[in-house]
Protein backbone atom coordinates (compact mmCIF):
# COMPACT_ATOMS: atom_id res chain seq x y z
CA UNK A 1 0.00 0.00 0.00
CA UNK A 2 1.19 3.61 -0.58
CA UNK A 3 2.53 4.89 2.20
CA UNK A 4 1.07 8.76 0.82
CA UNK A 5 -1.35 9.40 -1.10
CA UNK A 6 -2.07 12.97 -2.76
CA UNK A 7 -5.00 12.50 -4.86
CA UNK A 8 -4.80 16.21 -6.29
CA UNK A 9 -2.21 15.95 -9.23
CA UNK A 10 -2.87 20.13 -10.12
CA UNK A 11 -4.62 22.82 -8.40
CA UNK A 12 -5.95 26.09 -9.24
CA UNK A 13 -6.33 29.02 -6.14
CA UNK A 14 -7.08 32.68 -6.67
CA UNK A 15 -4.20 35.01 -5.59
CA UNK A 16 -5.26 35.93 -1.67
CA UNK A 17 -7.52 33.24 -1.68
CA UNK A 18 -6.54 30.31 1.32
CA UNK A 19 -6.28 26.54 -0.38
CA UNK A 20 -6.14 23.30 1.04
CA UNK A 21 -3.54 20.33 -0.71
CA UNK A 22 -4.76 17.27 0.29
CA UNK A 23 -2.57 14.05 2.16
CA UNK A 24 -3.42 11.22 3.47
CA UNK A 25 -1.15 8.64 4.54
CA UNK A 26 -1.10 5.06 5.66
CA UNK A 27 1.04 3.01 8.52
CA UNK A 28 0.31 1.19 11.40
CA UNK A 29 3.09 3.11 13.87
CA UNK A 30 1.92 4.72 16.27
CA UNK A 31 4.41 7.39 16.41
CA UNK A 32 5.82 8.95 12.88
CA UNK A 33 6.24 12.62 11.91
CA UNK A 34 4.61 14.57 9.22
CA UNK A 35 6.10 16.79 6.37
CA UNK A 36 5.16 19.17 3.81
CA UNK A 37 7.75 20.46 1.09
CA UNK A 38 7.36 23.12 -1.89
CA UNK A 39 9.29 22.49 -4.68
CA UNK A 40 9.43 25.57 -7.45
CA UNK A 41 10.33 24.91 -10.76
CA UNK A 42 13.86 25.63 -9.58
CA UNK A 43 13.91 22.16 -8.47
CA UNK A 44 14.88 22.65 -4.94
CA UNK A 45 12.71 21.40 -2.18
CA UNK A 46 11.89 23.80 0.66
CA UNK A 47 10.82 22.33 4.10
CA UNK A 48 7.63 23.91 4.83
CA UNK A 49 5.88 22.46 7.99
CA UNK A 50 6.29 19.52 10.48
CA UNK A 51 3.79 18.08 12.62
CA UNK A 52 4.49 14.67 15.10
CA UNK A 53 1.99 12.14 15.55
CA UNK A 54 1.73 13.04 19.48
CA UNK A 55 1.22 16.71 18.49
CA UNK A 56 -1.59 17.94 19.97
CA UNK A 57 -2.20 20.90 18.36
CA UNK A 58 -2.05 20.98 14.82
CA UNK A 59 1.14 22.71 13.43
CA UNK A 60 1.51 26.37 11.94
CA UNK A 61 4.52 28.40 10.04
CA UNK A 62 3.22 31.83 9.08
CA UNK A 63 0.55 31.34 6.08
CA UNK A 64 1.14 27.18 6.69
CA UNK A 65 -0.82 25.17 8.37
CA UNK A 66 -1.59 21.84 8.79
CA UNK A 67 -4.50 20.09 9.53
CA UNK A 68 -3.81 17.08 11.22
CA UNK A 69 -6.61 14.58 11.29
CA UNK A 70 -5.16 11.45 13.12
CA UNK A 71 -7.79 9.01 12.87
CA UNK A 72 -8.99 9.89 9.41
CA UNK A 73 -5.07 9.60 8.58
CA UNK A 74 -4.74 12.64 6.81
CA UNK A 75 -2.25 15.61 7.03
CA UNK A 76 -3.48 18.58 4.84
CA UNK A 77 -1.93 21.76 4.61
CA UNK A 78 -3.55 24.86 4.09
CA UNK A 79 -2.17 27.75 2.55
CA UNK A 80 -3.61 31.35 3.50
CA UNK A 81 -3.66 34.37 1.57
CA UNK A 82 -2.03 32.70 -1.44
CA UNK A 83 1.20 35.11 -3.47
CA UNK A 84 1.91 34.28 -7.04
CA UNK A 85 4.93 32.80 -5.51
CA UNK A 86 3.54 30.12 -3.98
CA UNK A 87 3.01 28.41 -7.66
CA UNK A 88 4.73 25.02 -6.91
CA UNK A 89 4.88 21.72 -6.39
CA UNK A 90 4.15 20.66 -3.04
CA UNK A 91 4.81 17.31 -1.55
CA UNK A 92 3.29 15.52 1.60
CA UNK A 93 6.18 13.14 3.16
CA UNK A 94 6.40 10.45 6.27
CA UNK A 95 8.70 9.30 8.65
CA UNK A 96 7.97 6.23 11.10
CA UNK A 97 9.98 6.00 14.30
CA UNK A 98 10.61 2.26 13.13
CA UNK A 99 12.53 3.20 10.56
CA UNK A 100 13.78 6.74 11.06
CA UNK A 101 15.65 8.15 8.61
CA UNK A 102 13.21 7.02 6.05
CA UNK A 103 11.13 9.52 4.17
CA UNK A 104 8.29 8.35 2.13
CA UNK A 105 7.39 10.96 -0.08
CA UNK A 106 3.72 11.25 -2.16
CA UNK A 107 3.46 11.97 -5.57
CA UNK A 108 2.94 15.66 -5.29
CA UNK A 109 0.14 18.56 -6.34
CA UNK A 110 1.02 21.17 -8.35
CA UNK A 111 -0.42 24.30 -7.55
CA UNK A 112 -0.77 27.34 -9.46
CA UNK A 113 -2.17 30.90 -8.27
CA UNK A 114 -3.64 32.87 -10.57
CA UNK A 115 -3.29 36.70 -10.19
CA UNK B 1 25.75 30.64 4.66
CA UNK B 2 26.21 27.86 1.50
CA UNK B 3 23.32 25.01 0.79
CA UNK B 4 23.66 22.07 0.06
CA UNK B 5 25.46 21.79 -3.94
CA UNK B 6 25.51 19.05 -5.74
CA UNK B 7 27.85 18.74 -8.92
CA UNK B 8 27.03 17.94 -12.14
CA UNK B 9 23.56 19.69 -12.30
CA UNK B 10 23.19 18.08 -15.33
CA UNK B 11 24.77 14.83 -17.06
CA UNK B 12 24.14 12.68 -19.78
CA UNK B 13 25.78 9.50 -20.31
CA UNK B 14 25.89 6.35 -22.69
CA UNK B 15 23.83 3.25 -21.19
CA UNK B 16 26.26 1.16 -19.71
CA UNK B 17 28.54 3.42 -18.58
CA UNK B 18 30.00 4.46 -15.42
CA UNK B 19 28.89 8.04 -13.38
CA UNK B 20 29.57 9.89 -10.04
CA UNK B 21 27.51 12.22 -8.34
CA UNK B 22 28.76 14.29 -6.18
CA UNK B 23 27.16 16.49 -2.80
CA UNK B 24 28.48 18.91 -0.35
CA UNK B 25 26.00 18.82 2.64
CA UNK B 26 25.90 21.90 4.61
CA UNK B 27 28.77 22.43 6.98
CA UNK B 28 28.15 20.69 10.19
CA UNK B 29 25.40 18.62 9.22
CA UNK B 30 25.55 14.90 10.24
CA UNK B 31 23.03 12.91 8.43
CA UNK B 32 22.87 12.98 4.66
CA UNK B 33 20.46 11.27 2.38
CA UNK B 34 20.36 10.75 -1.19
CA UNK B 35 16.75 10.35 -3.20
CA UNK B 36 15.33 9.86 -6.56
CA UNK B 37 13.31 11.95 -7.82
CA UNK B 38 11.38 10.10 -11.49
CA UNK B 39 9.47 12.45 -13.52
CA UNK B 40 6.04 13.57 -11.87
CA UNK B 41 6.85 12.00 -8.77
CA UNK B 42 7.97 12.48 -5.62
CA UNK B 43 11.39 11.76 -3.88
CA UNK B 44 12.36 7.79 -3.09
CA UNK B 45 14.50 7.65 -0.42
CA UNK B 46 18.07 5.54 -1.42
CA UNK B 47 20.37 5.79 1.74
CA UNK B 48 21.09 7.77 4.78
CA UNK B 49 24.17 8.25 6.27
CA UNK B 50 25.18 9.42 9.82
CA UNK B 51 28.69 10.55 9.73
CA UNK B 52 30.76 8.33 7.85
CA UNK B 53 28.63 5.04 7.59
CA UNK B 54 25.71 4.13 5.70
CA UNK B 55 23.15 3.77 8.24
CA UNK B 56 20.44 2.75 5.95
CA UNK B 57 21.20 1.67 2.34
CA UNK B 58 17.58 -0.02 2.05
CA UNK B 59 16.54 1.79 -0.81
CA UNK B 60 19.26 1.50 -3.10
CA UNK B 61 17.78 0.08 -6.18
CA UNK B 62 20.41 -3.13 -6.79
CA UNK B 63 23.59 -3.30 -6.24
CA UNK B 64 25.05 -0.87 -9.56
CA UNK B 65 23.97 1.43 -7.26
CA UNK B 66 26.54 2.70 -4.22
CA UNK B 67 26.92 5.75 -2.00
CA UNK B 68 30.36 6.77 0.36
CA UNK B 69 30.63 9.71 2.47
CA UNK B 70 34.49 8.64 3.53
CA UNK B 71 34.94 12.01 5.66
CA UNK B 72 31.23 12.54 6.96
CA UNK B 73 31.17 15.51 4.55
CA UNK B 74 31.16 14.78 0.91
CA UNK B 75 29.47 12.02 -0.18
CA UNK B 76 29.41 10.70 -3.95
CA UNK B 77 26.91 7.92 -5.23
CA UNK B 78 28.09 5.91 -7.63
CA UNK B 79 25.93 4.09 -10.73
CA UNK B 80 27.65 1.42 -12.63
CA UNK B 81 26.43 -0.27 -15.90
CA UNK B 82 23.88 2.11 -16.15
CA UNK B 83 20.42 2.20 -17.88
CA UNK B 84 18.56 3.85 -19.16
CA UNK B 85 15.78 3.38 -16.40
CA UNK B 86 18.13 5.22 -14.05
CA UNK B 87 16.99 8.82 -15.32
CA UNK B 88 15.83 10.96 -12.66
CA UNK B 89 16.57 13.57 -10.58
CA UNK B 90 19.25 12.77 -7.97
CA UNK B 91 18.58 14.68 -5.02
CA UNK B 92 20.29 15.17 -1.97
CA UNK B 93 19.77 16.58 1.27
CA UNK B 94 21.40 17.26 4.43
CA UNK B 95 20.11 17.62 8.34
CA UNK B 96 21.74 18.64 11.78
CA UNK B 97 21.06 15.91 13.56
CA UNK B 98 19.89 15.22 17.11
CA UNK B 99 16.22 17.08 17.73
CA UNK B 100 16.19 18.96 14.63
CA UNK B 101 16.52 16.00 12.34
CA UNK B 102 13.57 16.65 10.82
CA UNK B 103 14.05 19.72 9.08
CA UNK B 104 16.13 18.05 5.63
CA UNK B 105 18.13 20.88 3.55
CA UNK B 106 17.69 19.73 -0.45
CA UNK B 107 20.28 20.43 -2.84
CA UNK B 108 19.17 21.71 -6.33
CA UNK B 109 19.91 18.16 -7.47
CA UNK B 110 21.84 16.13 -10.58
CA UNK B 111 19.73 15.91 -13.46
CA UNK B 112 20.47 12.47 -14.80
CA UNK B 113 19.92 11.13 -19.07
CA UNK B 114 21.19 7.70 -19.96
CA UNK B 115 20.65 7.65 -23.59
Amino acid sequence: AQKITQTQPGMFVQEKEAVTLDCTYDTSDPSYGLFWYKQPSSGEMIFLIYQGSYDQQNATEGRYSLNFQKARKSANLVISASQLGDSAMYFCAMRESRDFNKFYFGSGTKLNVKP
Amino acid sequence: GAGVSQTPSNKVTEKGKYVELRCDPISGHTALYWYRQSLGQGPEFLIYFQGTGAADDSGLPNDRFFAVRPEGSVSTLKIQRTERGDSAVYLCASSPGGDMDYEQYFGPGTRLTVT
